[in-house]
Formats: structure tokens, sequence, C-alpha cells
């Protein structure tokens, strides 16, 4: 079974704080996503990664950036936070398969809240 | 990303009532996946429909995709407490990009 963890499943930081979501696969999936999700507003992908070192940004990037440095593990950085980023945050992962869309695992999500 | 428009956005039923949940895209999609998360939960995977006016089922689950492939649907009979949740859809967005719908949440009385 794929397995995607993400560090923390609840998180508190304050107003301008740095902080670091991290999410690990351990199927050597290919591509790997952020979401937020927010009652009403559904999945919204903020970033996604192809491959190692490589980003793009998804729907709602502003005020977020990521890192992808090995193949297993995307993170979601915030650089400085803020109260409309308190969200629940779900990493996706998925093998890549050519000339198709493939099946997204999901992690079991961080509820960040920003005071 | 061009989201797409999943209604209703809320539906309780009563246990062994049907439920149906609606996918609509105003461009053709190539594919529409259709992901269950229950509450607490994280989503997870039921199936992908390719096919124009493809019809899939799953127990007491059936899928369908349009046949002008701008639509999808997701049919539960006789629904049962174990159903509870939110139901997204998820369109393909290139590249193994998905852009979801904005999610419809079942609940189930008994």
């Amino acid at each position: 079974d794929v397995k995607v963890t993400q560090s923390s499943r609840y998180l508190v930081k304050r107003t301008g704080e740095k902080v670091f979501l991290e999410c690990v696969q351990d199927m050597d999936h290919e591509n790997m996503f952020w979401y937020r999700q927010d009652p009403g507003l559904g999945l919204r992908l903020i970033y996604f990664s192809y491959d190692v070192k490589m980003k793009e940004k998804g729907d709602i990037p502003e005020g977020y950036s990521v890192s992808r440095e090995k193949k297993e593990r995307f993170s979601l950085i915030l650089e400085s936070a803020s109260t409309n980023q308190t969200s629940m945050y779900l990493c996706a992962s998925s093998a890549g398969l050519a000339g198709g869309t493939d099946t997204q695992y999901f992690g079991p999500g961080t509820r960040l809240t920003v005071l | 990303g061009q989201q797409v428009m999943q209604i209703p956005q809320y539906q309780h039923v009563q246990e062994g009532e049907d439920f149906t949940t609606y996918c609509n895209s105003s461009t053709t999609l190539s594919n529409i996946q259709w992901y269950k998360q229950r509450p607490g939960g994280h989503p997870v995977f039921l199936i992908q429909l390719v096919k124009s006016g493809e019809v899939k089922k799953q127990k007491r689950l059936t899928f369908q995709f349009g046949e002008a492939k701008k639509n999808s649907s997701l049919h539960i009979t006789a629904t049962q407490t174990t159903d509870v949740g939110t139901y997204f859809c998820g369109r393909a967005g290139g590249g193994n990009k998905l852009t979801f719908g904005t999610g419809t949440q079942l609940k189930v009385e008994l």
C-alpha cells in the first residue's frame, strides 16, 4: 500500500512565523502535490512537483513556496504565516503515468491554525 | 485550473434512501476521477471514468460519464451510515494534475 505521511496532524503558529509542512511518500512516486481544503471550497491546488527540484504553481500559490530536494519528500513553506492561511493542508502523490491521469494518494492532512 | 461545478453542496438522507451527486463542466473532460473523504479522514480514490457514456459500478455505487464528456454523476443506492462523507470529483488538468470539484457532503440519518 502507498503510504503518504505528513509531519504534523495539528499545528498552531503565530502570524509572521515561518512554517514548514513536510510530506513523505514511500512508493517512489514521481508526482507530489500540496492542497488546501476549506469548507465550501473543496480541494485547491497550491503547488505540485513532477520531479526532484522541479515545481509548478497550482491555482493558489500566493504566500507559499515549496521544496523538493529528494524524490520522496515535498515540503510546503509559508514564509510569513497569516491568519487567512488557517486551513487543512493535504499532501498527495501519484506515480506519474505517461499519457494519463493517475490515482492520487493523500496523506492524513495537517490542520494549521495561525493566530 | 478550471474548477468543475459539483452539486449539491450538502445532502441529508434517511438511511435506505438513494443519493446522487453531479459534476458539471463547461468544457469537454478527458477523464474524471471520484474520491471519498470520510469525516476526519483524507480523500481516497474510488474510480476513474474515461470513455463517453461510461458506466461503472462498485456494489451500491454507480458512476456515469456523460455522452458529451462534460458531466459525471455518482449514485448511491440505499444509503448506509458507512456512506457518510464528502465525495469529490476531479478533472484532469494536464500532466497528471487534477482540479477538484467543491465536493458534496453526505449525511445519513438512521
